[in-house]
């Protein structure tokens, strides 16, 4: 089976500017989470959707939403990009219902440069 | 909340040396426990887990058991390789439901190097 893919791996953005980033998980899998990683925060969970559904959510500003599509691709979106939201943003899926004893299986993730 | 203390890194040793990363953890219920493991450039690999207290889990040499009376998931392996170069995460998933579905807490991370 193929891993998860995102796309784009690299995007460079100006401040103020809004940015989509896009996840296929892997054949199968229902629940697709993302996270942001920095050097100072580590990494920190944004949300999850599960079904189309958006289950859960971290603890970030409204700037940051997400979605999730039937065939189970998501997608996500900062809008007015700051320069903090510089970051590496990688997505995880899972193959049952995002339970505690599931595991995630990681993309290799979107490196974000915001200038 | 629920949180995951890993040991100050980074951790530099010889080729052939035992490695320990220690790894505590605080949460309510029954959480499982990862090791991930990042190699530059590159996205989270499961390394082992368990998902419940005195589980053992291991692959590719290495083993982390789960102790609940000490809440500690310390990740072991008897002889480091050059290979295993690379950044190590302790992370857990609390137990289902609410504000736990699909959420991994993390670890800040231990940088590991070895040298030949």
């Amino acid at each position: 089976k193929a891993g998860v893919t995102q796309t784009p791996r690299y995007l460079i953005k100006t401040r103020g500017q809004q940015v989509t980033l896009s996840c296929s998980p892997i054949s199968g899998h229902r629940s697709v989470s993302w996270y942001q990683q920095t050097p100072g925060q580590g990494l920190q969970f944004l949300f999850e959707y599960f079904s189309e559904t958006q289950r859960n959510k971290g603890n970030f500003p409204g700037r940051f939403s997400g979605r999730q599509f039937s065939n189970s691709r998501s997608e996500m979106n900062v809008s007015t990009l700051e320069l903090g939201d510089s970051a590496l943003y990688l997505c995880a899926s899972s193959p049952h219902s995002g339970g505690s004893t599931d595991t995630q299986y990681f993309g290799p993730g979107t490196r974000l440069t915001v200038l | 909340g629920n949180s995951v203390t890993q040991m100050e890194g980074p951790v530099t040793l010889s080729e052939e040396a035992f490695l320990t990363i220690n790894c505590t953890y605080t949460a309510t219920g029954y959480p499982s426990l990862f090791w991930y493991v990042q190699y530059p450039g590159e996205g989270l690999q499961l390394l082992l887990k368990a998902t419940k207290a005195d589980d053992k889990g291991s692959n590719k040499g290495f083993e982390a058991t789960y102790r609940k009376e000490t809440t500690s998931f310390h990740l072991e392996k008897g002889s480091v390789q050059v290979s295993d170069s690379a950044v190590y995460f302790c992370a857990l998933s609390a137990s289902a439901g609410g504000t736990s579905y699909g959420k991994l807490t993390f670890g800040q991370g231990t940088i590991l190097t070895v040298h030949p």
